[in-house]
């Protein structure tokens, strides 16, 4: 079974901290993602890869960047954080370059950032 | 703008009755729709999906129903049960690898 693990599950940052979010994918996927959930908002794409050392900005890259030096690991990091930066982060991983049905996203158990 | 819609925040329904979530999209480019089932404290779960060039697919207690010329989908769940109470995001594949998801239903289940 497919595990996307997300190394912290709450933090809490002070405003103008840099702030890393871990993901760790344990079944050789090419894709990794990150996104965000807001109530009423949905999940919204921040950033993806392809490949390593591959990334592609998504819908909401501002104020983040990613890094992807090995296949199993993405990384999510806040330059800067901001207050609206607090957030539900969920990182995804799916083994294809294209999504069907038999190869969906599959989830991490997310990371809850507040920043105060 | 939100591409894809789910308009009904929340929706109660009885055990053993159908549950009926809505899904309107706005882009005609979609060509493959998906929902995920999320309980809280865990990452959302896949759970069906339908090609764009279906109006129907059933896996199991779960159908999903597209309307391209209403740019409409729905996912039907009959029975319901308690344990279907969840967030249920409808998410439409824009091209290769992207979704865009909507904003969520909760559905509860009452026993």
């Amino acid at each position: 079974d497919v595990k996307v693990t997300q190394s912290s599950r709450y933090l809490v940052k002070r405003t103008g901290e840099k702030v890393f979010l871990e993901c760790v994918q344990d079944m050789d996927h090419e894709n990794m993602f990150w996104y965000r959930q807001d109530p009423g908002l949905g999940l919204r794409l921040i950033y993806f890869s392809y490949d390593v050392k591959m990334k592609e900005k998504g819908d909401i890259p501002e104020g983040y960047s990613v890094s992807r030096e090995k296949k199993e690991r993405f990384s999510l990091i806040l330059e800067s954080a901001s207050t609206n930066q607090t957030s539900m982060y969920l990182c995804a991983s799916s083994p294809t370059p294209t999504l069907s049905y038999n190869s969906p996203l599959h989830f991490g158990n997310g990371t809850r950032l507040t920043v105060t | 703008d939100q591409q894809v819609k789910q308009n009904s925040p929340s929706l109660s329904v009885q055990e053993g009755r159908i549950s009926i979530l809505n899904c309107d999209y706005t882009n005609s480019m979609f060509d493959y729709f998906l929902w995920y089932k999320k309980y809280p404290a865990e990452g959302p779960t896949f759970l069906i999906s339908i090609s764009s060039i279906k109006d129907k697919n059933e896996d199991g207690r779960f159908t999903v129903f597209l309307n391209k010329s209403a740019k409409h989908l729905s996912l039907h769940i009959v029975p319901s049960q308690p344990g279907d109470s969840a967030v249920y995001f409808c998410a439409a594949r824009e091209y290769g690898n992207k979704l865009v998801f909507g904003a969520g239903t909760i559905l509860r289940v009452k026993s």
